[in-house]
């Protein structure tokens, strides 16, 4: 059974850092591009980031660029993000997600529960 | 970027009906990029179409999903007290939603 975990969330004053965890099992992690994704409160969905199975690829959306970075440990079977220079509308929450295939399509079939991240002074 | 725009913000239906939602992508888009999803309150997104037309495992036969291009279509046929939730395209980056509501 495919199993997403996040962690990491929190209460963070604007300009902080924070680092979030994803701990994957179930299928073969390192065969997978994974993703953040995250929802503001009462908002839509947002495409933050996207890492391929080796970790040599990332990409972000253009709002995060230069403040996040997005790794994975293939051994620990576990996605991170790391959150620096928040600002307010990066509180939502995080999702962390699958892709469906390998290669060819870029829908994500397995979600975690989420963590919040709400940044406030 | 491609932007994905949906349509409409807000659907009003009832249970029985017919539910047909759009999403336009600002470039034309290849059909395997294209999925859709379903949100419920409180809960992770679930992915119901992928590759434009093609059902998720264990996605009822009364989803369908068309399209090809700039233009793809979501279609609920009958609509059952479940389907009640907010719905989203997807290429890399995600439509803005469209809700669903019982009329």
């Amino acid at each position: 059974e495919v199993q997403l975990v996040e962690s990491g969330g929190g209460l963070i004053q604007p300009g902080g850092s924070l680092g979030l965890s994803c701990a994957a099992s179930g299928f073969p992690f390192s065969s997978y591009a994974m993703s953040w994704v995250r929802q503001a409160p009462g908002k839509g969905l947002e495409w933050v980031s996207t890492i391929s199975g080796s970790g040599g690829s990332t990409y972000y959306t253009n709002s995060v660029k230069g403040r996040f970075t997005i790794s994975r440990d293939n051994s620990k079977n576990t996605l991170y993000l790391q959150m620096n220079s928040l600002r307010a509308e990066d509180s939502a929450v995080y999702y962390c997600a699958k892709r469906r295939l390998r290669l060819g399509e870029l829908s994500l079939d397995f979600w975690g529960q989420g963590t919040l991240v709400t940044v406030s002074s | 970027e491609i932007v994905l725009t949906q349509s409409p913000g807000t659907l009003s239906l009832s249970p029985g009906e017919r539910a047909t939602l759009s999403c336009r992508a600002s470039q034309s888009i290849s059909s395997s990029y294209l999925a859709w999803y379903q949100q419920k309150p409180g809960q992770a997104p679930r992915l119901l179409i992928h590759g434009a037309s093609s059902r998720a495992t264990g996605v009822p036969d009364r989803f369908s999903g068309s399209g090809s291009g700039t233009d793809f279509t979501l279609t609920i046929s009958r609509l059952e007290p479940e389907d009640f939730a907010v719905y989203y395209c997807q290429q890399e980056t995600f439509g803005q939603g469209t809700k669903v509501e019982i009329k």
